[in-house]
């Protein structure tokens, strides 16, 4: 399958500062990639959307200004949590899809990037 | 009413037996659907696309039940290394690639 790549794996900072996820798409060209966020013994919930080129469409309740994604490239997309508190540690996932490949609809995953806020 | 729901387990399985598990989702016009697996602490990696037809893959059977919006995964034979949680997944029908997840039905064989 596609190779999603994620940096980095984990994260600890304390509450205040600014942490970026890196999201790559190693072996295929992601006009679009996904970020979710995973809570302990919970479901992926969807954060937004990022589109190569332009703003990312965000899901409702996600704040966009402390959330902020960047898909400056084909198999660039980045994730940057401003101000991160510790209600923010959680389990940061991206995936995307390659055009083609076994359908559209097929998503492959980055191995995820655990963020710690103290 | 959660978008998908399933059933959290833990179901517990002797090596060598079946286990069944389903999923419902709320929204009849969706169209794609999915089960992953996800291991504890790691992304989840696809399993298999489930089509309306019903689908095998080795030992892992998913059907589709429109009528009723639900999808099942049936385990064959159970391994050791089947134990993990399997998310149900729904594509959204608002935007291509959305996808949306269940919590997750953990599944632990014993030996």
């Amino acid at each position: 399958g596609a190779v999603v790549s994620q940096h980095p794996s984990r994260v600890i900072c304390k509450s205040g500062t600014s942490v970026k996820i890196e999201c790559r798409s190693l072996d295929f060209q992601a006009t679009t990639m996904f970020w979710y966020r995973q809570f302990p013994k919970k479901s992926l919930m969807l954060m937004a959307t990022s589109n190569e080129g332009s703003k990312a469409t965000y899901e409702q309740g996600v704040e966009k200004d402390k959330f902020l994604i960047n898909h400056a490239s084909l198999t660039l997309s980045t994730l940057t949590v401003t101000s991160a508190h510790p209600e923010d540690s959680s389990f940061y996932i991206c995936s995307g899809s390659p055009p083609g490949l076994l359908g559209t609809d097929t998503q492959y995953f980055g191995p995820g990037t655990r963020l710690t806020v103290l | 009413r959660k978008e998908v729901e399933q059933d959290p387990g833990p179901f517990n399985v002797p090596e060598g037996a079946t286990v069944a598990f389903n999923c419902t989702y709320s929204n009849s016009a969706s169209q794609s659907f999915f089960w992953y697996r996800q291991d504890c602490r790691k992304e989840p990696k696809l399993l298999m696309s489930v089509y309306s037809s019903g689908n095998e893959d080795g030992r892992f059977i998913a059907q589709l039940n429109r009528a009723s919006q639900y999808i099942s995964l049936l385990i064959r034979d159970s391994k050791l290394s089947d134990s993990a949680t399997y998310l149900c997944v729904v594509e959204t029908t608002d935007s291509w690639g959305k996808l949306q997840f269940g919590a997750g039905t953990q599944v632990v064989v014993t030996p």
